[in-house]
This record gives structure tokens, C-alpha cells and sequence, in this order.
């Protein structure tokens, strides 16, 4: 199994341009996320699915939106970059609830100009 | 206040010391209490989840307080590999069983 994959692995933006970051797994889990890593600080859930069709919110959703249409991937869209959104941004999935392991993609590292 | 606080440390210590981290956690909803182990520039890996009577594993013993709201990890004979940051994670109960995650602390283990 490969786990939890994420491309690409860096990516360099200018303000106000749109971009996907892709996140697949292949364990058959129902539960997957997004989160963001920034310095001093703890990973923060942007958005979540318990299932291909369901998403909502996390703690910082503004700026990003998501979909899932497999059990597999769930990407993550930049509307129109922003400097605040340069973060490492790590992709997560597990065997149903949050409350299980979190099997963490190799991450995203983006900067925004 | 960060819901869930660590000292970020480093924490540099000699190998085969033993060396301790305490994380303290505000929401009294809290359900269960993990450990993450995050290497340099890499993603978070499960260590151990800290369970009420706490555990043990090798050389990582995890305790759980409720009443002061911390939990502790403990590592003995610390070993160069185990230099990492360590990230304090809490399930609270809600709508999703929100994780929330500690800003961690970083361990340095030198020769």
C-alpha cells in the first residue's frame, strides 16, 4: 500500500492565483482531512469528509474548499492565494472517526508571493 | 489560551538520559489523548495513544491526569533516533471529535 499520497510536494504561487493540491489514499478510509502546519503552532483542521459525498468545515475553512467524489482522493483548492496561506499543509485519513490513528500524507509545502 | 499547550522546547539531552514532556489541555470534553512523533520536515506518526490508567510501550510510558488536565510522556535510554518534535494531540467530543493539536516539543539527542 502507498498510504497517503500528496502532490505536489512544493509549490510556489503568486497572489491571487487558484491552485488544487491532491491527496489519495488507498487504505479505504472513510475519514479524510486537510490540515495546515505554521510555525509555534498546531496542525489546524481546514476542512474534512466522513465519506465520498460529505464534507464540512474545519477550524480554518476561509480561502479553501474541498470535494469528494471517491472514497480515495479529496483535494484541496485554493480560491485566489493569499501570503497567509503559505503553510505546510498536510493531507489525513483513518478508519472512520478523528478519533482513530491519523495516517498523514509527506505533506505540501506552499508559499504564496 | 491554546487549547492544548507544550513547552516547545528543545529539549537537549545526552543519550541514555530519561526525559519527560508534559502537555496541558483546556477543554474538560476532552475524550482521549495521543502522541504524535513528528521527524524534521516530515508528517506526524501515531507514538502511542495515552490511555486513564496510562501505558507504557518500550521505553515511552504515557500518563493521563483528568483532574489537572495534562498528560505526560516519558522516555528512558533516549537513543539519537529518538530525536523528533512530539506533539501533544486531543480528541474533544462534538460534532466531528475534533482533534486538536499541540504546537509540540522538540527533542535533541546528542551523543
Amino acid at each position: 500500500n502507498a498510504g497517503v499520497t500528496q502532490t505536489p510536494k512544493f509549490q510556489v504561487l503568486k497572489t491571487g492565483q487558484s491552485m488544487t493540491l491532491q491527496c489519495a489514499q488507498d487504505m479505504n478510509h472513510e475519514y479524510m482531512s486537510w490540515y495546515r502546519q505554521d510555525p509555534g503552532m498546531g496542525l489546524r483542521l481546514i476542512h474534512y469528509s466522513v465519506g465520498a459525498g460529505i464534507t464540512d468545515q474545519g477550524e480554518v475553512p476561509n480561502g479553501y474548499n474541498v470535494s469528494r467524489s471517491t472514497t480515495e482522493d479529496f483535494p484541496l483548492r485554493l480560491l485566489s492565494a493569499a501570503p497567509s496561506q503559505t503553510s505546510v499543509y498536510f493531507c489525513a485519513s483513518s478508519y472512520r472517526l478523528a478519533g482513530n490513528e491519523q495516517f498523514f500524507g509527506p505533506g505540501t509545502r506552499l508559499t504564496v508571493l | 489560551r491554546k487549547e492544548v499547550e507544550q513547552d516547545p522546547g528543545p529539549f537537549n539531552v545526552p543519550e541514555g538520559a530519561t526525559v519527560a514532556f508534559n502537555c496541558t489541555y483546556s477543554n474538560s470534553a476532552s475524550q482521549s489523548f495521543f502522541w504524535y512523533r513528528q521527524d524534521c520536515r516530515k508528517e506526524p506518526k501515531l507514538l502511542m495513544s495515552v490511555y486513564s490508567s496510562g501505558n507504557e510501550d518500550g521505553r515511552f510510558t504515557a500518563q493521563l491526569n483528568r483532574a489537572s488536565q495534562y498528560i505526560s510522556l516519558l522516555i528512558r535510554d533516549s537513543k539519537l533516533s529518538d530525536s523528533a518534535t512530539y506533539l501533544c494531540v486531543v480528541k474533544v467530543s462534538g460534532g466531528y471529535n475534533k482533534l486538536i493539536f499541540g504546537a509540540g516539543t522538540r527533542l535533541a539527542v546528542h551523543p
